[in-house]
């Protein structure tokens, strides 16, 4: 299986514009996971989809932030308008509920600065 | 208080010695446990699972679960100096549905 496909990898864009990051899960994952890292607060999970609907969206910092899930695999995160204090790695992590092992991999990262 | 919480170190050894990083959570929904490695730009991978109290071995990897004390800990044996990262901790509620809450990590740096 490819994995846990994100892109862009790395983003530099000027405040106030919008930045949109795109996830594609692991085929027959039915559960879907954006977090975002940073030194100071570590990984911090923003929202979750469970096939296809949001779950819990509690994480995400303020209405500049939205997440969809139109189908099984793809997903988006989208902010707008984008500040500098939103630069942090975001990372989306998929899981099958039912697998195995039980537990959630994560994408490589889109690297995010926001100047 | 964060629902899972880590020593952020960083936490040095010896190569060849034993490392032992330790974990609490707050939540006693959370039934599933799992520590992740994460080295450096690149994103977390699975290192072991826990899931009942008592210990769980993974080749140099030794898991522990105590439920009652609400804590979670990773031995490394033999410590490498490839085994430098960060190691994050995390916890799987159940409550209704699923939900992954991650420390902040401990920073390992084991010196040749």
């Amino acid at each position: 299986d490819a994995g846990v496909i994100q892109s862009p990898r790395h983003e530099v864009t000027e405040m106030g514009q919008e930045v949109t990051l795109r996830c594609k899960p692991i085929s027959g994952h039915d559960y879907l996971f954006w977090y975002r890292q940073t030194m100071m607060r570590g990984l911090e999970l923003l929202i979750y989809f469970n096939n296809n609907v949001p779950i819990d969206d509690s994480g995400m910092p303020e209405d500049r932030f939205s997440a969809k899930m139109p189908n099984a695999s793809f997903s988006t995160l989208k902010i707008q308008p984008s500040e500098p204090r939103d630069s942090a790695v975001y990372f989306c992590a998929s899981s099958f509920i039912g697998g195995v092992r039980n537990t959630i991999y994560f994408g490589e990262g889109s690297w995010l600065t926001v100047v | 208080q964060k629902e899972v919480e880590q020593n952020s170190g960083p936490l040095s050894v010896p190569e060849g010695a034993i490392a032992s990083l330790n974990c609490t959570y707050s939540d006693r929904g959370s039934q599933s446990f799992f520590w992740y490695r994460q080295y450096s730009g690149k994103s977390p991978e699975l290192i072991m699972s826990i899931y009942s109290n008592g210990d769980k071995e993974d080749g140099r990897f030794t898991a522990q679960l105590n439920k009652a004390s609400q804590y979670v800990s990773l031995l490394i044996r033999d410590s490498q100096p490839s085994d430098s990262a960060t190691y994050l901790c995390a916890g799987r509620t159940t409550s209704g549905t699923y939900k992954y809450i991650f420390g902040t990590g401990t920073r390992l740096k084991v010196l040749a």
